[in-house]
């Protein structure tokens, strides 16, 4: 089955720490990633996504995202944690079909950012 | 901000009542779509939308209906809601041959 794992519900990380969320799918072929950032009582931003080409991708607020094709892996990264990237964070894939871009999503994971 | 409004934002429902959540965007994008978020699922496809009066179902469907009888709309309506759906209700958006998907502020929904 169709499947995309954030083995880390929670983490905590001190301001100015590196971080890392980890995120892994299980799909026939390489699917659509995402990252999106949800703050609390808001909805879904998107921070970065990766297609095809460089496996390295860059996107908003200092994030960056890695593929692993070996591995099945899309995971997050940022070098200095700021206060204000306490959120909860969601993995997703998706296909682009004659339904649009379903996407399926990872359980999220919870950064607590301590000053 | 992608024109995307969800109304309404919160609602308290009893069980066993009809309830109409409502989203609207200005976008004109083909593509809409129903989510619902609950502690340790992320979100879950509802249903979908390829376009005006085209719809189809998603991975947790059950107990959901939906219309699309203009671009701009799309109706989730719960026929008789119950407590286990009880959740935060989230549209999205996307275009056609885009892959990025544009999500509402969300509407959560009580149902005692």
């Amino acid at each position: 089955a169709q499947s995309v794992t954030q083995p880390d519900i929670h983490i905590t990380v001190s301001e100015g720490a590196s971080l890392e969320l980890r995120c892994n799918y299980s799909y026939g072929a390489t699917p659509y990633l995402f990252w999106y950032v949800q703050s609390p009582g808001q909805g879904l931003q998107l921070l970065l996504k990766y297609f095809s080409g460089d496996t390295l991708v860059q996107g908003i607020k200092g994030f960056e995202a890695e593929f692993k094709r070996s591995q099945s892996s899309f995971n997050l990264r940022k070098p200095s944690v700021h206060w204000s990237d306490a959120a909860e964070y969601f993995c997703a894939v998706g296909f682009l079909t004659g339904g649009g871009n379903k996407l399926t999503f990872g359980t999220g994971t919870q950064l607590k950012v301590e000053l | 901000d992608a024109g995307i409004t969800q109304s309404p934002r919160h609602k308290v429902t009893e069980t066993g009542t009809p309830v109409t959540l409502r989203c609207h965007q200005t976008e004109n994008h083909r593509y809409m779509y129903w989510y619902r978020q609950d502690p340790g699922h992320g979100l879950r496809l509802i249903h979908y939308s390829y376009g005006v009066k085209d719809t189809d179902k998603g991975e947790v469907s059950d107990g959901y209906s939906v219309s699309r009888s203009k671009t701009e709309d799309f109706l989730l309506t719960l026929e008789s809601a119950t407590s286990s759906q009880t959740s935060v209700y989230f549209c999205a958006i996307s275009e056609e041959g885009e892959t990025e998907a544009f999500f509402g502020q969300g509407t959560r929904l009580t149902v005692v």
